[in-house]
This record gives structure tokens, C-alpha cells and sequence, in this order.
């Protein structure tokens, strides 16, 4: 079981919005730790999408988006479209484990 | 352009020992923490260990505390991971990734492909 807690899928169709929750605890998110987004396709080096909640690296759409709030963090895509099906993870850090921590992972399908 | 490959994977069996490493290419490698995370066949990713970029602070994962051993060489920008006393458990792909952050608990901006360890008798 995952400190952060994930749907385990999602789906919409294409040009569609979908939203992925990760709710932590108050020894992590709740805690102002920051939280961090990753795509991961199988075979594939997982790529950072989201750091520090909000912030996306340089070559990310933004039709990707982060939002935090409590104890709680959220991916939103927009305009869905089919080479975004894959894994999506949420980390953040936490202060009782004295260390980083994941999701459980959520699978996006592109119906 | 960064890189990171990981290399000395394999099949070993319980008990023994792998060593993994991780050769760092595109950018001044002892100014980065370094961090393995695996993943395991169907599961998601797990953090493993992490090493500041002097190697004075290391952490591990309580799963691996005690059987693992990260370390680094800034002058061969290389990063390693020693595994002993490997249960089945253990089997997944390894990644090295880097931390770009400073002073605070960070995230991982850089990730190799990958090293599969398989433990199995």
C-alpha cells in the first residue's frame, strides 16, 4: 500500500479533461511538502511533468497542469489526446519515513 | 544533452550479490544529488536510495536498509548501487535519476532506462 494514494485509472476521450488525485498525509503534502508528476510508458524512462506542485519543465505542454491543496495534490490534461495513455505518478517526501515517496500510479486510457 | 545508463543487471540468485552502476554524461555530475528508485514486474515505483553530491548525506528506503549500499565517483561521474544478501523481492527494473534540488527534498528531473535484476533461483 502506497503513503500516497492514487486512482488506479482514468479515462476520457480524445480533447477531453481528466483529473488525477494523490492524497497524502500530514507527514508529507499535508506538511507543505512539495509534489512532483512523472509519465511513465512501459519500457520507457519515466519523464518528470510537474515539480514543486505547480511548475512544468521546459518542453511540457501546458495542457498539463498541477494544483495542490491540504493534504491533497491533482494532475489535470487537457485536450486529451492518444500518445498521452500511460502510467501517471504522484511523489513527494515524507517526514515521518525520512523519505521520498510515490503513488501507487494511475492508468490513463485514451477510449 | 543529460544522460544516465544504467548497467549490471541481471539474474542472480537469492542470497547473492549485484552491483549496479550508473554512468552520468551532459552535465557536471558532482553538483547533483543522485537517487536509485526501481520498479517491480506489475508494481509502481519505488524510491531506493539517495546520495548528496559530496556523499556526506545518504538515506535509504527501509526495505533495502542494511543490504544496499549507494555510492559515487564525481571524478568518473559515475553513481552505484551495491545489493547483498538480494531476496526475490527485490526483482525490478533500476533507475538512476537526478535531483535538481537544494536544500530541500527534491524531485527527479533525469531518469536512465533502466536495469533489470532478477532474483531467482
Amino acid at each position: 500500500q502506497s503513503v500516497l494514494t492514487q486512482p488506479p485509472s482514468v479515462s476520457g476521450a480524445p480533447g477531453q479533461r481528466v483529473t488525477i488525485s494523490c492524497t497524502g498525509s500530514s507527514s508529507n503534502i499535508g506538511a507543505g511538502l512539495d509534489v512532483h508528476w512523472y509519465q511513465h510508458l512501459p519500457g520507457r524512462a519515466p519523464k518528470l511533468l510537474i515539480y514543486g506542485n505547480i511548475n512544468r519543465p521546459s518542453g511540457v505542454p501546458d495542457r498539463f497542469s498541477g494544483s495542490k491543496s491540504g493534504t491533497s495534490a491533482s494532475l489535470a490534461i487537457t485536450g486529451l489526446q492518444s500518445d498521452d495513455e500511460a502510467d501517471y505518478y504522484c511523489q513527494s517526501y515524507d517526514s515521518s519515513l525520512s523519505g521520498w515517496v510515490f503513488g501507487g500510479g494511475t492508468q490513463l486510457t485514451v477510449l | 544533452e543529460v544522460q544516465l545508463e544504467e548497467s549490471g543487471g541481471g539474474l542472480v540468485q537469492p542470497g547473492g550479490s549485484l552491483r549496479l552502476s550508473c554512468a552520468a554524461s551532459g552535465f557536471t555530475f558532482s553538483a547533483y544529488s543522485m537517487n536509485w528508485v526501481r520498479q517491480a514486474p506489475g508494481k509502481g515505483l519505488e524510491w531506493v536510495s539517495y546520495i548528496s553530491s559530496s556523499s556526506s548525506t545518504i538515506f535509504y528506503a527501509d526495505s533495502v536498509r542494511g543490504r544496499f549500499t549507494i555510492s559515487r565517483d564525481n571524478a568518473k561521474s559515475s553513481l552505484y548501487l551495491q545489493m547483498n544478501r538480494l531476496r526475490a523481492e527485490d526483482t525490478a527494473v533500476y533507475y538512476c535519476a537526478r535531483d535538481p534540488s537544494r536544500g530541500r527534498p527534491g524531485y527527479f528531473d533525469s531518469w536512465g532506462q533502466g536495469s533489470l535484476v532478477t532474483v531467482s533461483s
